[in-house]
C-alpha cells in the first residue's frame, strides 16, 4: 500500500480511442505528478499540480491532457495516441515542493499499451 | 537544461560482493534523492542528501554528496538478493521548484 492509488494497472488502447488514467492519494499531500517510464529512458516529469494549479508542463503533446479536480485526485486523458506513447505512467504526490526538500510518493504505475 | 547522469547501467553482483552506482549532475543540485524500483514495480524513496559532503547510512547501504554538490553515489556492501532493483538518483535543481530530474537508474542483479 503505497498511499497513492492508480487505476487501471494496465490499459491497452487503439490510437483513435479516448481513455483515462485515474490517480487517488490518501496522504493529505498538496501537490501531484505525472511521470513517464519507457524502456532505456530516465523517468519523465509530465505535469505538476499544486493545490490544484498546474505548475509544471514539460512540453507534453496535447494528445495528453491532465486534469486535477482537487489535491487528492489527478486524472491523465489519453486520445489519439501512438504506439510510442505506449510505456508505464507514474502518478506520485509531494506534501510541498520536491525544492524545499520534500520527497515524492508514487503510486503502482499504469501499464499502457497502445496498438 | 540540467542533466542527471548514472553509472553504470546495468552491474551484476555475486552475492556477497559490494556494489556501487554513481550520479553526476551537469549543475549544482539543492538536494538529490535516490529511490529503488523493484523489477515489475514502482520507484520506493530511500534517502535525501541536502549538504555538501553529507554521508547517510542506511544498514549496508551508504550514500554520499559530494562537496560541490553536483554528484552523488550509493554504495551496497555484500548484496543479498533482496538488494535486486534498479536505483536511481534524481537530482533537484535548475530552477523549478518541482522537477526532480531523474538519472536512468542502474539495474543491479545478484547472483545468489
Amino acid at each position: 500500500e503505497t498511499g497513492v492509488t492508480q487505476t487501471p494497472r494496465h490499459l491497452v488502447m487503439g490510437m483513435t480511442n479516448k481513455k483515462s488514467l485515474k490517480c487517488e492519494q490518501h496522504l493529505g499531500h498538496n501537490a501531484m505528478y505525472w511521470y513517464k517510464q519507457s524502456a532505456k529512458k530516465p523517468l519523465e516529469l509530465m505535469f505538476v499540480y499544486s493545490l490544484e494549479e498546474r505548475v509544471e508542463n514539460n512540453s507534453v503533446p496535447s494528445r495528453f491532457s491532465p486534469e486535477c479536480p482537487n489535491s487528492s485526485h489527478l486524472f491523465l486523458h489519453l486520445h489519439t495516441l501512438q504506439p510510442e506513447d505506449s510505456a508505464l505512467y507514474l502518478c506520485a504526490s509531494s506534501q510541498g515542493s520536491t525544492g524545499d526538500g520534500n520527497t515524492i510518493y508514487f503510486g503502482e504505475g499504469s501499464w499502457l499499451t497502445v496498438v | 537544461g540540467q542533466q542527471v547522469m548514472q553509472i553504470p547501467q546495468y552491474q551484476h553482483v555475486q552475492e556477497g560482493e559490494d556494489f556501487t552506482t554513481y550520479c553526476n549532475s551537469s549543475t549544482t543540485l539543492s538536494n538529490i534523492q535516490w529511490y529503488k524500483q523493484r523489477p515489475g514495480g514502482h520507484p520506493v524513496f530511500l534517502i535525501q542528501l541536502v549538504k555538501s559532503g553529507e554521508v547517510k547510512k542506511q544498514k549496508r547501504l551508504t550514500f554520499q554528496f559530494g562537496e560541490a554538490k553536483k554528484n552523488s553515489s550509493l554504495h551496497i556492501t555484500a548484496t543479498q538478493t533482496t538488494d535486486v532493483g534498479t536505483y536511481f538518483c534524481a537530482g533537484q535543481g535548475g530552477g523549478s521548484n518541482y522537477k526532480l530530474t531523474f538519472g536512468k537508474g542502474t539495474l543491479l542483479t545478484v547472483n545468489p
